[in-house]
């Protein structure tokens, strides 16, 4: 049974465009998140959420809009979307915030043609 | 603000070899450590971590051991193997902000037969 689950898993689209990216976890994990990963692998951090409330949003283009209907999910969509915003979303989860492991889902490539 | 800088990659080794890879850490307060572990097609996996100083995190065969004084955290593997082929991350979560993971920029490894 998949812990952090992402869809879809690629995503081909056309600049401009909106799009959304979904994420669920089945762990009961409090606070999730969403990171970004380039093309030269490196990852930051985008947004977090903790039981449903925003609680990190880094210098994000508000292009990207987070939207977590319960403690289970976090859905992120995008507008207006440009050739930069191509790379690998990663969902995550963990059970507070604080120092605790973070359990990530299999990423979903987006591609902006 | 927190940083975490590793080692550039690519890193290659023979099966067997010895394995290390470098990371150093700029944060304010005390924070914990992770090695994370990204396989080919998959999402981060935590592979070992440490909260204080002078903690050894060790999994698998890896270990790493914080060092306050010369803020470092280098993974170390006595004999890789082929199935050891994956990115490594550093990374960093510090209470100053807000228990978000940063990063460094990961060191692709591969083991040769």
């Amino acid at each position: 049974d998949t812990a952090v689950s992402q869809t879809p898993k690629y995503l081909v689209t056309q600049m401009g465009n909106d799009k959304s990216i979904k994420c669920e976890q089945n762990l009961g994990h409090d606070t999730m998140y969403w990171y970004k990963q380039d093309s030269k692998k490196f990852l930051k951090i985008m947004f977090s959420y903790n039981n449903k409330e925003l609680i990190i949003n880094e210098t994000v283009p508000n292009r990207f809009s987070p939207k977590s209907p319960d403690k289970a999910h976090l859905n992120l969509h995008i507008n207006s979307l440009e050739l930069g915003d191509s790379a690998v979303y990663f969902c995550a989860s963990s059970q507070k915030t604080g120092v605790y492991e973070q359990y990530f889902g299999p990423g979903t490539r987006l591609t902006v043609t | 603000g927190d940083s975490v800088t590793q080692m550039e990659g690519p890193v290659t080794l023979s099966e067997e070899a010895f394995l290390t890879i470098n990371c150093t850490y700029t944060a304010t307060g005390y924070p914990s450590l992770f090695w994370y572990v990204q396989y080919p097609g998959e999402g981060l996996q935590l592979l070992l971590k440490a909260t204080k100083a002078d903690d050894k995190g060790s999994n698998k065969g890896f270990e790493a051991t914080y060092r306050k004084e010369t803020t470092s955290f280098h993974l170390e593997k006595g004999s890789v193997q082929v199935s050891d082929s994956a990115v490594y991350f550093c990374a960093l979560s510090s209470g100053g902000s807000n228990y978000k993971l940063t990063f460094g920029k990961g060191t692709l490894l591969t083991v040769n037969p």
